[in-house]
């Protein structure tokens, strides 16, 4: 009954390679979004989708990109990995209040 | 200047203790306020909204003074269990924008 789900938990990687990180919500959310926590604890939101359409890019670099096949998936792509993408990325989702559903994190290391 | 600023603590304080923790943020627009609580190594968790009447929630108090653009949560009879980092959020221009958090650590 988990209500958003990140596939998958850990992940360690050599620098320069693509990987992808996925998540679902079965709380029939419209807005999605994902957040990266870097190693200073800093919570900040890089993409918003709702319905399907992005609504947010926070300058993100161009390397990150998501895709949302339906409105219960947003998946996070990342291109040629470096090493300051280490982080914590956490999904999350809302309807129509603000109140925030987030994931359980995916752990990300970048050797 | 970050949008939210709080004191990162830590704040170490004894079972039963009350404590509060502040938050000033600097977009006047700024339409609503929260905190979040985030435990070590976990998602964070909405705790409560903040309104300017201020609001009660068992033993956790918040308050929310718009022209002075500050908030508060005060938690009293602290208990183990809510050694966690606090989050203070505000939510504008359609998204959450999250303080570096103020951690608490309640010993025995």
């Amino acid at each position: 009954d988990t209500a958003v789900s990140q596939t998958p938990k850990y992940l360690v990687t050599q620098m320069g390679n693509d990987k992808s990180i996925k998540c679902e919500q079965n709380l029939g959310h419209d807005t999605m979004y994902w957040y990266k926590q870097d190693s200073k604890k800093f919570l900040k939101i890089m993409f918003s989708y709702n319905n399907k359409e992005l609504i947010i890019n926070e300058t993100v670099p161009n390397r990150f990109s998501p895709k949302s096949p339906d409105k219960a998936h947003l998946n996070l792509h990342i291109n040629s990995l470096e090493l300051g993408d280490s982080a914590v990325y956490f999904c999350a989702s809302r309807t129509d209040q603000e109140t925030q559903y987030f994931g359980p994190g995916t752990r990300l290391l970048v050797l | 200047r970050k949008e939210v600023e709080q004191d990162p603590g830590p704040f170490n304080v004894p079972e039963g203790a009350t404590v509060a923790f502040n938050c000033t943020y600097s977009n006047s627009a700024s339409q609503s306020f929260f905190w979040y609580r985030q435990d070590c190594r976990k998602e964070p968790k909405l705790l409560m909204s903040v309104y300017s009447s201020g609001n009660e929630d068992g033993r956790f108090t918040a308050q929310l003074n718009r022209a002075s653009q500050y908030i508060s949560l005060l938690i009293r009879d602290s208990k183990l269990s809510d050694s966690a980092t606090y989050l203070c959020v505000l939510w504008g221009y359609n998204k959450l924008i999250f303080g570096a958090g103020t951690r608490l650590a309640v010993h025995p």
